[in-house]
């Protein structure tokens, strides 16, 4: 069944510090796996998806098929880090979502 | 600049009374969404169309129906809300002759039932 989990529902982290935001899925196939970002009373939008093994507002993510995971990692956290985020699998047209993980990042 | 519109922003309905939401999209993506999220959820697919045809998820109830006249637009019935539909109701575009299937919402409908 595909699915996918994101351990943390609350991530507190000092500005700064680095952070990582964990992503567990299950898949049989080649995954296509995102990070979408929801900030305080904005859309839901795309941070970055593996194929692009991009960085994106300083973040990355790492597509680990043996351990198959997606985490994602900030080496120096910002405020405006501070948000809801989605790890997504896609598979053909439809996305599944994981419950997602509340990041804030303290003064 | 390019996007998904969603109206209105905020419904409030009473029991048992159709509601309809809609959403409109000047991407010109091929594939649109509606999700449900309730509070502190993942967003739970609802349906998708593909151009024409629709797509229902296998848990979708029944109550729940999704009409696309053209590319740009789609609507989201519910014909009976209850009280647990209350939630934001997220449209989404996606293309599916691009490299992936990364999708982009609009702002969502918060839903309320009295």
């Amino acid at each position: 069944a595909q699915r996918v989990t994101q351990p943390e529902k609350l991530l507190s982290v000092f500005k700064g510090a680095p952070v990582e935001l964990k992503c567990n899925y299950s898949y049989s196939g080649s995954p296509e796996l995102f990070w979408y970002v929801q900030y305080s009373r904005q859309r839901l939008q795309l941070l970055l998806r593996h194929i692009s093994r991009e960085s994106i507002k300083g973040f990355t993510a790492d597509l680990n098929k043996g351990e198959t995971s997606f985490h994602l990692k900030k080496p120096f956290a910002q405020e405006e880090d501070s948000a809801m985020y989605y790890c997504a699998l896609g598979g053909g047209f439809k996305t599944i979502f994981g419950a997602g993980t509340r990041l804030f990042v303290k003064a | 600049d390019a996007m998904v519109i969603q109206n209105p922003r905020y419904q409030v309905t009473q029991f048992g009374k159709p509601v309809t939401l809609s959403c409109s999209q000047t991407l010109n993506h091929n594939v649109m969404y509606w999700y449900q999220q309730k509070s502190s959820q993942a967003p739970k697919l609802l349906f998708h169309y593909y151009d024409k045809d629709f797509n229902n998820e296998a848990d979708t109830p029944d109550n729940f129906q999704s009409r696309r006249p053209n590319t740009s637009f789609c609507f989201l019935d519910i014909r009976s809300p209850g009280l647990g539909d209350a939630a934001m109701y997220l449209c989404a575009t996606g293309y599916s002759g691009g490299t992936s299937y990364e999708q982009y919402f609009g702002p969502g409908t918060r839903l309320t039932v009295t």
